[in-house]
């Protein structure tokens, strides 16, 4: 299975900052890369898809990019909204294998 | 707008066989495949395994020999059944539909852009 590790575990930060969270996969995977949201009690929701593709109704603030290991996501002005648990998840190859997840907090 | 709702028993003995279903409204299931995905409280996401309307599934390798997922057109439902459960099998079960276009739904080169709300199902003795 490919190994998905993201950093940091968690992050502290402020409304209208610029945060930036890393996704590294254990082998390449081209750019088949998703981000996903979860805030607490609700299902993960899709931002992010092949890397660097918006999801349809996603927020322009978010972006991601990378290919190959090495995958990053950034919201560029934090909103109120955006405090949540992000996870990474490569398409590459079965099993479908996500990230442990970082958590978002409000400094 | 398409919704997908899980049901089935919230608590289970160990042994037993875990049974879940999907039912899917707003659309049809058929055109598309669904996959299963779970959550251990307060961990990460596991990939469980995914059916296409036509009845065609794969499963994760660590579940295939407990794992089976079907489906039922009639009801536009799909199901998960996961025989002899443990403990470690206590988990959120969501339903998700998968995202794809072109040649990457062939090539399986998928994602989950369609959740339901998820369902905590709970082994203890």
């Amino acid at each position: 299975d490919i190994q998905m590790t993201q950093s940091p575990s968690s992050v502290s930060a402020s409304v209208g900052d610029r945060v930036t969270i890393t996704c590294r996969a254990s082998q390449g995977i081209s750019s088949w890369l998703a981000w996903y949201q979860q805030k607490p009690g609700k299902a993960p929701k899709l931002l992010m898809y092949a890397a660097s593709s918006l999801q349809s109704g996603v927020p322009s603030r978010f972006s991601g990019s990378g290919s190959g290991t090495d995958f990053t996501l950034t919201i560029s002005s934090l909103q109120p909204e955006d405090f949540a648990t992000y996870y990474c998840q490569q398409a590459n190859s079965f099993p479908y294998t996500f990230g442990q997840g970082t958590k978002l907090e409000i400094k | 707008q398409v919704q997908l709702q899980e049901s089935g028993p919230g608590l289970m003995k160990p042994s037993e066989t875990l049974s879940l279903t999907c039912t899917v409204s707003g659309d049809s299931i058929s055109g598309y495949y669904w996959s299963w995905i779970r959550q251990p409280p307060g961990k990460g996401l596991e990939w469980i395994g995914y059916i296409y309307y036509s009845g065609s599934t794969d499963y994760n390798p660590s579940l295939r020999s407990r794992v089976t997922i079907s489906v039922d057109m009639s009801k536009n439902q799909f199901s998960l059944r996961l025989s002899s459960v443990t403990a470690a099998d206590t988990a959120v079960y969501y339903c998700a539909r998968v995202f794809c276009s072109g040649g990457t739904c062939y090539s399986k080169l998928w994602y989950f852009d369609l959740w339901g709300r998820g369902t905590l199902v709970t082994v203890s003795s």
